[in-house]
């Protein structure tokens, strides 16, 4: 079946411009994460929903992160007046269920976002 | 606060021989232990994971790990290593409380596998 798609794979932008990032998970998983890698770093926990709602967004860095999942399928990973230490891939995963957290996570190819 | 060590940023070993991939962690309780490979432009993809029970967890590919509780450990193994086992591994580790705990990734280590 379908795995975790993740577009754009490559968004190239200037500084201080607005970014969205999208992600489509897997069919029945109810689950969705955000990540962020930097170069030599592992994944970055960003925001998880549960459903609809982001049941943990603790990991976003500051108020220009923001994501949504308004059908509780498809997600969007906004950021706003990007800086260039936004540099990295973003990544997405999906899973079964999140509580009970011993489903393995599935991820995206990412999205690497480069700000100019 | 969990966290997860991966010692070495890169292991080489040769084709045909063992290998090994460590990975340290901090955690309160018994967690759950997963390890996860990426391959060159490809997203992270599930090895194997060590939630309850026996201590040596076999998964994808040949892989297995060993929990070691007293050593706080879970380093991945193979018997007879590939070159196409070539990528960068992560272990990941979470509380095992009930509800929702985030998962934590370690800084992963690139494995080179010399034919």
């Amino acid at each position: 079946g379908a795995g975790v798609s993740q577009t754009p794979s490559n968004k190239v932008t200037e500084k201080g411009k607005y970014v969205e990032l999208r992600c489509d998970p897997i069919s029945g998983h109810t689950a969705l994460y955000w990540y962020r890698q930097s170069l030599g770093q592992g994944p970055e926990f960003l925001i998880y929903f549960q459903g609809t709602g982001a049941a943990d967004d603790s990991g976003l860095p500051n108020d220009r992160f923001f994501a949504v999942r308004p059908e509780g399928s498809v997600s969007t990973l906004k950021i706003q007046r990007t800086e260039r230490g936004d540099s990295a891939v973003y990544l997405c995963a999906s899973s079964l269920q999140g509580g009970s957290g011993y489903n393995e996570q599935f991820f995206g190819p990412g999205t690497r976002l480069t700000v100019l | 606060a969990q966290s997860v060590a991966q010692p070495e940023d890169q292991v080489n070993v040769a084709e045909g021989n063992p290998l090994t991939v460590k990975c340290t962690y901090s955690v309160s309780g018994n967690p759950y232990l997963f390890w996860y490979v990426q391959y060159p432009n490809r997203g992270l993809q599930f090895l194997l994971k060590y939630i309850t029970g026996d201590n040596l967890v076999k998964g994808s590919y040949g892989f297995e790990a060993e929990f070691n509780k007293s050593q706080t450990s879970f380093h991945l193994k193979k018997p007879s290593a590939l070159v196409s086992d070539s990528a960068l591994y992560f272990c990941a580790v979470r509380p095992p409380t009930g509800g929702y705990q985030k998962v934590t990734f370690g800084t992963g280590t690139k494995l080179q596998v010399i034919p």
